[in-house]
């Protein structure tokens, strides 16, 4: 039983060029979450998503950055443009589902971003 | 808004000390989560527990215990016995309300404290 798959996990950019990082949820899990861990920080709320829905995203930079979770594939977080201040490490959580008995996010093991 | 503070940016011990983590909190929620997770070298997460706010019974797990005491916020995280395998980063986080998003899985972490633990 996979736990939640992100690729690429090392992933090198150049300034202006665009990132894609994928996550494909737990099985069963139909709610997926992305955060953003800067250097030396704790990890930061990006945005909550449902099958083809945007639930939250307080947390996403209001330009660059887009989140979708189609009904079919991994869940993607794409950043446009990239600079510098992007490069971090951006994990993926899963979970059931809202107000279920796990309530608890299982995380993938992250991809690093690194924009030269 | 919510805060975790975790003021011990780095511990250092040697193996077989008893070492606590501290997490202090805040939030207006009277529902929420609070949670402990454990980022090895490698770097991914490992959940470690996560407790609700109307349960303050402290709990063990093996060499792990948790101190939750709502009185003064603070949710603290003790290692017995400290082995090498424990090095890492541990991380606090507390969970938005339910009422607000209906999912309690919006997470707030700390800053972190990265533990060492050496032979």
């Amino acid at each position: 039983n996979a736990g939640v798959m992100q690729n690429p996990r090392h992933l090198v950019r150049r300034r202006g060029q665009e990132a894609r990082l994928r996550c494909s949820p737990m099985k069963g899990h139909s709610h997926v979450y992305w955060y953003r861990q800067l250097p030396e920080e704790g990890l930061k709320f990006m945005v909550y998503l449902q099958k083809e829905n945007i639930i939250d995203e307080s947390g996403m930079p209001k330009e660059r950055f887009s989140a979708e979770f189609p009904k079919e594939g991994p869940s993607i977080l794409r950043i446009q443009q990239v600079v510098r201040g992007d490069s971090a490490a951006y994990f993926c959580a899963s979970s059931l589902g809202p107000n279920s008995g796990a309530n608890v996010l299982t995380f993938g093991a992250g991809s690093r971003l690194t924009v030269l | 808004a919510q805060k975790v503070t975790q003021a011990q940016t780095e511990i250092s011990v040697v193996e077989k000390e008893d070492v606590t983590l501290d997490c202090v909190y805040e939030t207006r929620d009277t529902t929420y989560y609070l949670f402990w997770y454990k980022q090895p070298p490698s770097g991914e997460l490992v959940f470690l527990i996560r407790r609700n706010s109307f349960d303050e019974q402290n709990e063990i797990s093996g060499r792990y215990s948790w101190n939750f005491q709502k009185s003064t916020s603070s949710f603290n995280f003790t290692i017995t016995a400290s082995q090498v395998v424990d090095s890492a980063v541990y991380f606090c986080a507390l969970s938005d309300s339910l009422e607000l998003t209906g999912g309690g899985n919006k997470l707030t972490f700390g800053t972190g404290t990265q533990l060492k633990v050496e032979l």
